[in-house]
């Protein structure tokens, strides 16, 4: 298995311009997230999915946008990127919400926008 | 609405002591309680999760400790040594999507054992 994957690992972008956050897993989880985390901070969810089709916000939403199509992807979508979108980006997931069992995380994407 | 506090920015210890994280949560009383460990760098790795019902959970040094009525989580760290030296984030569910929940994570600790 391999677990979390998520692309690109770095990315540079400018004010405005869009662009997706790729995030996989091969572990049949319905349980997945997005997490963002600025220097110093913990994680703050951004928007999570309990399940293909089902989509909810998390702590921090505005900017971003999610589809859950299939059980292995949960892209991210940044609209119209702000220089407040720098930051590092983590997805994680859960065999299920309702059986709380451990959330695995990817190696996480490094985002800068200039 | 919901919050998590982790009170101790840093934590700097004695290599062979013992190291106590703080999580305290307001607003809310969460089903279990998770403890994530995670290195510069990377993403978060599950350490420990006890539910409500459970007042200690164990694994090899470490010891996780649930107040419901304080609403407060320990998580100690026994015999401690260099290579813990990490932060340590506590996470907990909370009402989200129908009866789903969401995880939100505490600020985490960054904890530092001198040799």
């Amino acid at each position: 298995n391999a677990g979390v994957t998520q692309t690109p690992k770095f990315q540079v972008l400018k004010t405005g311009q869009s662009m997706t956050l790729q995030c996989a897993q091969d572990m049949n989880h319905e349980y997945m997230s997005w997490y963002r985390q600025d220097p110093g901070m913990g994680l703050r969810l951004i928007h999570y999915s309990v399940g293909a089709g089902i989509t909810d916000q998390g702590e921090v939403p505005n900017g971003y946008n999610v589809s859950r199509s299939t059980t292995e992807d949960f892209p991210l979508r940044l609209l119209s990127a702000a220089p407040s979108q720098t930051s590092v980006y983590f997805c994680a997931s859960s065999y299920s919400i309702v059986d709380p069992r451990e959330q695995f995380f990817g190696p996480g994407t490094r985002l800068t926008v200039l | 609405s919901q919050k998590i506090e982790q009170n101790s920015e840093a934590l700097n210890i004695q290599e062979g002591k013992t190291a106590t994280l703080t999580c305290n949560y307001t607003n809310y009383s969460p089903a279990y309680l998770q403890w994530y460990r995670q290195d510069p760098g990377r993403g978060p790795v599950f350490l420990l999760l006890i539910r409500e019902n459970e007042k200690e959970k164990r694994k090899e040094r470490l010891k996780v400790t649930f107040d419901t009525t304080l609403k407060q989580s320990l998580f100690h760290i026994t015999a401690s040594q260099p290579a813990d030296s990490a932060t340590y984030l506590c996470a907990l569910p909370i009402p989200g999507y129908s009866s789903a929940s969401k995880i939100i994570f505490g600020s985490g600790t960054r904890l530092s054992i001198r040799p």
